[in-house]
């Protein structure tokens, strides 16, 4: 089954550290970009970077550009997004989405989520 | 400007028709994809390119796009489509772009 399977819901306190992963299965990680999206509650989508397995080139939206950082390991297909220090105002789902292969840009496999709550 | 604008809030009678649509200035230059997201769920994608759906996406729902605006069409709305639904596309700098969002109610 293609799929991308996220890891499981966190809670940390401000400035902890925070590696959160999402693995995906089924078809060849290497060659589809992965993206990061962030949900705040009852808010919309953001795009927050995106990372291509195959040679780990990433991309960040100016939003998040030195917030977060984007990494992935081919040898296990699993893409990552990593916090060095949280904030409460990082509480949020983020979800990783792959990028669909046609010229337009498009995400059509999502994991579930990754729930992240940071409070003191 | 880098930003992709949708109403907040749509309506429509069950088995009616409703339009969402996606303004911004890339979309001069790029397609929108749309994305349907149930409360507690993840997006799904239904829309991307001129006008494709995804396997198992009903064929109620349509795509266009037209100067600065893409349009999401669902004919004959289904209770099953009361949902949020977001446009996404791409800007000049390489950066993916968000909609703001429309929810969409079935009355």
């Amino acid at each position: 089954e293609v799929q991308l399977v996220q890891s499981g819901a966190e809670v940390k306190k401000p400035g902890e550290s925070l590696k959160i992963s999402c693995k995906g299965s089924g078809y060849s990680f290497t060659s589809y970009w992965i993206g990061w999206v962030r949900q705040m509650p009852g808010k919309g989508l953001e795009w927050m970077g995106i990372i291509y397995p195959g040679d780990s080139d990433t991309r960040y939206s100016p939003s998040f550009q030195g917030q977060v950082t984007i990494s992935a390991d081919k040898s296990i297909s699993t893409a990552y997004l990593q916090w060095s220090s949280l904030k409460a105002s990082d509480t949020a789902m983020y979800y990783c989405a792959r990028r669909g292969q046609l010229a337009d840009w498009y995400f059509d496999l999502w994991g579930r989520g990754t729930l992240v709550t940071v409070s003191s | 400007s880098s930003e992709l604008t949708q109403d907040p809030a749509v309506s429509v009678a069950l088995g009616q028709t409703v339009r969402i649509t996606c303004q911004g200035d890339s979309l001069r230059s790029y397609y929108a994809s749309w994305y349907q997201q149930k409360p507690g769920q993840a997006p799904v994608l239904v829309i991307y390119g001129k006008n494709n759906r995804p396997s198992g996406i009903p064929d109620r729902f349509s795509g266009s796009s037209s100067g600065n605006t893409a349009s999401l069409t669902i004919t004959g709305a289904q209770a099953e489509d009361e949902a949020d639904y977001y446009c996404n596309s791409r800007d000049s700098s390489g950066n993916h772009l968000f909609g703001t969002g429309t929810k969409v109610t079935v009355l």
